[in-house]
């Protein structure tokens, strides 16, 4: 089945720079790419999403990118803010009845 | 609109007893899903219905736990007996359709002791 690997763990930025996570999948055959944002003791939110026909959305200050060939897809978010402080998930969705599988999650903290 | 949801939020039950949790979805999503979430971990489906059907329970360990969604709406996840390694967050999601935004709701955190 699918495995998905995130990197890293954790990771802090100061205020204003930009924050960049990267995940690798293992089955190519995976062909949507969300990314959630939970911060600590709620639930997760969808905050991107980029479907396998696309190398690259944007929304506002985020931005994921996706490379099929090497089968990675990152997450950048320029201008950080405080409240960007939250552990961010990637996943990975293939097709049938393949379950949406989630990375272990990183750990932002903007420095104000 | 009422986004996800779920009761009870908190449940402390000792191991060996019985324990259930309920989820209302969005009104008009088909597809809903259970996830389990242990601290610092990503959630972990398992179940997915599509309206009153169980698509993918292959992460449901069935010999403890069920899941049902008789009327393609509400559901319910039981687990009978617990164990201690079952205290996690249990999530609940649903959406349009297993490609559309996955919509959580606040989740129940279960202590088993």
């Amino acid at each position: 089945g699918e495995n998905v690997e995130q990197h890293p763990s954790t990771l802090s930025v100061q205020e204003g720079d930009s924050a960049v996570i990267k995940c690798t999948y293992s089955d190519s055959a995976s062909n949507y790419f969300p990314w959630y944002k939970q911060e600590l003791g709620k639930r997760p939110q969808l905050i991107i999403d980029i479907r396998s026909n696309v190398g690259e959305k944007k929304d506002q200050r985020i931005a994921v990118t996706l490379n099929k060939t090497a089968k990675h897809f990152s997450l950048h978010i320029t201008e950080t803010q405080p409240e960007d402080s939250a552990v961010y998930f990637c996943a990975a969705l293939g097709e049938g009845n393949t379950p949406l599988v989630f990375g272990k999650g990183t750990r932002l903290s903007v420095i104000a | 609109e009422a986004g996800v949801v779920q009761s009870p939020r908190y449940k402390i039950i000792e191991k060996k007893q019985p324990v259930a949790f309920w989820c209302n979805p969005i009104s008009g999503h088909n597809t809903l899903y259970w996830y389990l979430q242990n601290l610092g971990q990503g959630p972990e489906l398992l179940i997915r219905y599509e309206n009153e059907e169980a698509v993918d329970d292959s992460q449901l360990p069935k010999d403890r736990f069920s899941a049902e969604r008789l009327k393609g709406v509400d559901s319910t996840l039981k687990i009978q007996p617990a164990e201690l390694g079952d205290s996690a967050v249990y999530l609940c999601a649903s959406s349009m359709g297993v490609y559309n935004e996955q919509f959580f709701g606040p989740g129940t955190r279960l202590t088993v002791l």
